[in-house]
């Protein structure tokens, strides 16, 4: 079974500008999550969604942004890019119900870099 | 959210067991704790979770204490590919799986 994906592997930005990130979860799986992770520090909760609605929002300015589609998808949108945003992004899909539930898995993440 | 401290490193001998602490006195209680662990350039990894009694898996077994403020993980022979980050969270909410918050976790340098 193909794991999580993520596009794109890597990405550099300008201040000011705006991304998309996109997450494409195990097959099956209804729940997706975002992370943030700056070097040298443990990935930070961003946003999760589940049947395509919002379910969970970390401590985020509303720059951040995301959507989950119909083929549960997602899509990680940053407005007004600052240096400080620039960090992995993870995506993390889990099925719901099940044996194997209250696992989440990671996909290898996108390298953004604000310059 | 419950708040965890962990061991900024540790080292261990190939083949040797390891244990991980970790301790987690503002758990609430019907949070579950987490591990997981993250290798060098990929996303974090779930290793093993439980509630209140010892689980274990084909990876790793986990010691819950019985105040529950506190758990250790344990790696009965460690490999060089145990080499890695080590996370140990109760996630936001109690069971709100996806929702998971990370500490500075415990760096893990096994040698050969």
């Amino acid at each position: 079974d193909a794991g999580v994906t993520q596009s794109p592997t890597h990405l550099i930005k300008t201040r000011g500008q705006h991304v998309t990130l996109r997450c494409s979860p195990i097959s099956g799986h209804k729940s997706v999550s975002w992370y943030q992770q700056v070097l040298g520090q443990g990935p930070q909760f961003i946003f999760q969604y589940y049947e395509k609605e919002e379910r969970g929002r970390g401590n985020f300015p509303d720059r951040f942004s995301a959507r989950q589609f119909p083929n549960y998808s997602s899509e990680l949108n940053v407005n007004a890019l600052l240096l400080g945003d620039s960090a992995l992004y993870l995506c993390a899909s889990s099925p719901v119900g099940g044996r194997r539930v209250g696992e989440q898995f990671f996909g290898p993440g996108t390298r953004l870099t604000v310059l | 959210d419950a708040k965890t401290t962990q061991p900024n490193s540790m080292e261990s001998n190939e083949e040797e067991p390891v244990h991980l602490p970790c301790n987690h006195s503002t758990i609430s209680g019907t949070d579950y704790i987490h591990w997981y662990r993250q290798l060098p350039s990929q996303g974090p990894e779930y290793v093993i979770h439980g509630l209140t009694s010892n689980v274990n898996n084909r990876m790793a077994s986990l010691a819950i204490a019985e105040d529950r403020k506190s758990s250790t993980l344990i790696l009965h022979r460690a490999t060089l590919r145990d080499a890695a980050v080590y996370y140990c969270k109760p996630p936001r909410g109690g069971t709100s799986y996806g929702k998971l918050t990370f500490g500075q976790g415990t760096i893990l340098t096994v040698h050969p």
